[in-house]
């Protein structure tokens, strides 16, 4: 069975530094993605960054990188240079190709980050 | 700017009646889920669908919920009878077919009284 567990219920960072949500899953696929999501206070949920499994860098967006570890398991999000409008519910999502799996999205549970000015 | 599109945004009901949420996927996705966001369950998967085809619906109560994709621009979720745990932001989101990216509607906030 598939699991995303993001341990981290909240988090606070200082205004213009970098922040690391954390993301662990579990899979017996050899072929997954990895998402993650930002959720605002307004309740919309923006797509932020992607890395397939079999990708050798690690995937960049703007100010969002994702720290792919294969061998732990993990996916965690660096966010660079935090910003007021950060502050928000992250999740972290995976979808598997497999035996196991045909592709749905699943969610872990979130974290909540606050940016203080 | 191509966008996933749920109506109604909002809607309130009394327990016992139906409740159909639609969905307009972006065009050329051939991949949509159903979600239902709680603070107490957080984003969980109802349903989904690849190429119309419904793939995995085991999320969701069989009884009284329903997808179906009647074309390939539509999207619909039924709930019928409605109860007040039903209560929550049902979200679609689209993607196309090997998925590297996911987006989601604004989702639809229910409310049974």
């Amino acid at each position: 069975a598939q699991k995303i567990t993001q341990t981290q219920p909240g988090m606070f960072v200082q205004e213009k530094e970098a922040v690391t949500l954390d993301c662990t899953y579990d899979t017996s696929d050899q072929s997954y993605g990895l998402f993650w999501y930002k959720q605002p206070s307004s309740g919309e949920m923006i797509f932020l960054i992607y890395q397939g499994s079999y990708d050798e860098q690690n995937a960049t967006e703007g100010r969002y990188s994702l720290n792919f570890q294969k061998a732990r398991k993990s996916a965690n999000l660096v966010i660079s240079a935090s910003q007021l409008g950060d502050s928000a519910m992250y999740f972290c999502a995976m979808r598997g190709h497999g035996s196991s799996n045909t592709g749905k999205l699943i969610f872990g549970q979130g974290t909540t980050l606050q940016v203080k000015p | 700017d191509a966008r996933v599109t749920q109506t109604p945004r909002h809607k309130v009901t009394e327990m016992g009646q139906e409740v159909t949420m639609r969905c307009q996927p972006i065009l050329g996705h051939n991949t949509v889920f159903w979600y239902r966001q709680t603070m107490m369950q957080g984003l969980e998967l109802l349903a989904y669908f690849r190429n119309r085809a419904p793939l995995d619906d085991s999320g969701m109560p069989k009884d009284r919920f329903s997808a179906e994709m009647p074309d390939a621009t539509l999207a619909t979720l039924k709930i019928q009878p409605s109860e007040p745990r039903d209560s929550a932001v049902y979200f679609c989101a689209s993607g196309p077919a090997y998925l590297t990216e996911a987006f989601f509607g604004q989702g639809t906030r229910l409310t049974v009284v």
